[in-house]
């Protein structure tokens, strides 16, 4: 079983839609949960952490469940430029190593 | 700051060549993490260092790969000889030492091998 795992997609949504992504983490002991974000030919930028609590900035709001170890992001409104590949990344092994799950590839159409 | 800056931004060698990647991060970052990314295999750790020291090295993928901190500015990862399947985009990040912190990637070397 991976230790990060997300629905590859791809979703293809309308402008102005709301769309959920979901990740499932293996490690049980993991502390720290991100969303990144990567456009097509360019590195991985961090778009938000992930609190227990859950949060939110702006469009996107992010949960954590650690009871299922399950981190969903919703993005509403979605825009153009939102079309990117999302990636859940949760801490495991030393607290500073991360593991990047394989993506999930979001194209908002016009 | 200027983030995270890698080179060369493309290689293009031949099989058996020695290819080096260089990889300087972002000031009073405590960690530096190469990755290798490939449509087939994600984003893959190859090795970190914690204050110049390589901590964990389990993810290179064999013998030809090899990888330096000679000191906090500076990193290389070398493929020495190369081959077909080595061709990938590399990632190098750093980050901060507390748990919490996310990673600043560098715009990646991508690496073809013909």
């Amino acid at each position: 079983r991976k230790e990060v795992e997300q629905d590859p997609g791809p979703f293809n949504v309308p402008e102005g839609a709301t769309v959920a992504f979901n990740c499932t983490y293996s490690n049980s002991a993991s502390q720290s949960f991100f969303w990144y974000r990567q456009d097509c030919r360019k590195e991985p930028k961090l778009l938000m952490s992930v609190y227990s609590s859950g949060n939110e900035d702006g469009r996107f709001t992010a949960q954590l469940n650690r009871a299922s170890q399950y981190i969903s992001l919703l993005i509403r409104d979605s825009k153009l430029s939102d079309s990117a590949t999302y990636l859940c990344v949760v801490s495991s092994g030393s607290a500073r190593q991360l593991t990047f799950g394989s993506g999930t590839q979001l194209t908002v159409l016009p | 700051d200027a983030g995270v800056i890698q080179s060369p931004r493309h290689e293009v060698t031949e099989m058996g060549q020695e290819v080096t990647l260089r990889c300087k991060p972002i000031s009073g970052h405590d960690y530096l993490f190469w990755y290798r990314q490939t449509m087939m295999r994600g984003l893959e750790l190859l090795i970190y260092f914690n204050n110049n020291v390589p901590i964990d090295d389990s993810g290179m993928p064999e013998d030809r790969f090899s990888a330096k901190m000679p000191n906090a500015s500076f990193s290389t990862l070398k493929i020495q000889p190369s081959e077909p399947r080595d061709s990938a985009v590399y990632f190098c990040a750093s980050s901060w030492a507390g748990v919490g912190y996310g990673y600043t990637f560098g715009s990646g070397t991508r690496l073809t091998v013909v």
